[in-house]
């Protein structure tokens, strides 16, 4: 059953620390992305990636990085949370060329 | 600006009954369009894909349309389960650059009352 996983479903951190979100996909998808979904906002996209080692900036990518070293792997990354960073982050993957997503079933992130 | 505006924002149906969600867009140039079901904290699944040719396609309780000339979709759900409960999102694609651009409606949340 092909799928999207990311490393927790619910984190919990301080203001200031380093946070590092997980997606791993087992469809050899050369496609990668960061959304975050806040209520009333829908889904943003914060990074993509089209293949390994690239990156492209999405709507919101302020206070974010992300790394992909491997095709099947796409960290983000917040260097210093915040507040305002508290929300639900969605990875999604598809092959190139394609637009159908596959998306991972979410991190809830709480920053205090 | 591309623009994704899904109607109505929630609504409230008794099981069995049948609802259509709508989605308004302003993208270009468009690529296709999609419906997914997000049920509450998971992630969003596809339901069905839509390019600028077709005007119809359906999923077994779900039928999604497509108006191309006037830019509007709509998702019709029949014989509601309760397990139908959950938001559903619009997203047009548009054409540009390495991948497609995806454009998110903000959803409609249904919930399907016994």
């Amino acid at each position: 059953d092909v799928k999207v996983t990311q490393s927790s479903r619910y984190l919990v951190k301080r203001t200031g620390e380093k946070v590092f979100l997980e997606c791993v996909q087992d469809m050899d998808h050369e496609n990668m992305f960061w959304y975050r979904q806040d209520p009333g906002l829908g889904l943003r996209l914060i990074y993509f990636s089209y293949d390994v080692k690239m990156k492209e900036k999405g709507d919101i990518p302020e206070g974010y990085s992300v790394s992909r070293e491997k095709k099947e792997r796409f960290s983000l990354i917040l260097e210093s949370a915040s507040t305002n960073q508290t929300s639900m982050y969605l990875c999604a993957s598809s092959y190139r060329g394609r637009t159908v997503a596959i998306f991972g079933p979410g991190t809830r992130l709480t920053v205090l | 600006k591309n623009q994704v505006e899904q109607s109505p924002q929630s609504l409230i149906i008794l099981e069995g009954k049948n609802c259509t969600l709508q989605c308004n867009y302003t993208v270009s140039p468009f690529s296709n369009l999609r419906w997914y079901k997000q049920d509450t904290g998971r992630g969003p699944v596809s339901l069905t894909i839509m390019t600028f040719s077709e005007n119809t396609k359906s999923n077994g309780r779900y039928t999604a349309t497509l108006d191309a000339d006037t830019k509007q979709s709509s998702l019709h759900i029949t014989a509601s389960q309760l397990s139908d409960s959950a938001s559903y999102i619009c997203v047009v694609s548009a054409y540009g650059g390495a991948t497609n651009k995806l454009i998110f409606g903000t959803g409609t949340l249904l919930a399907v009352q016994p």
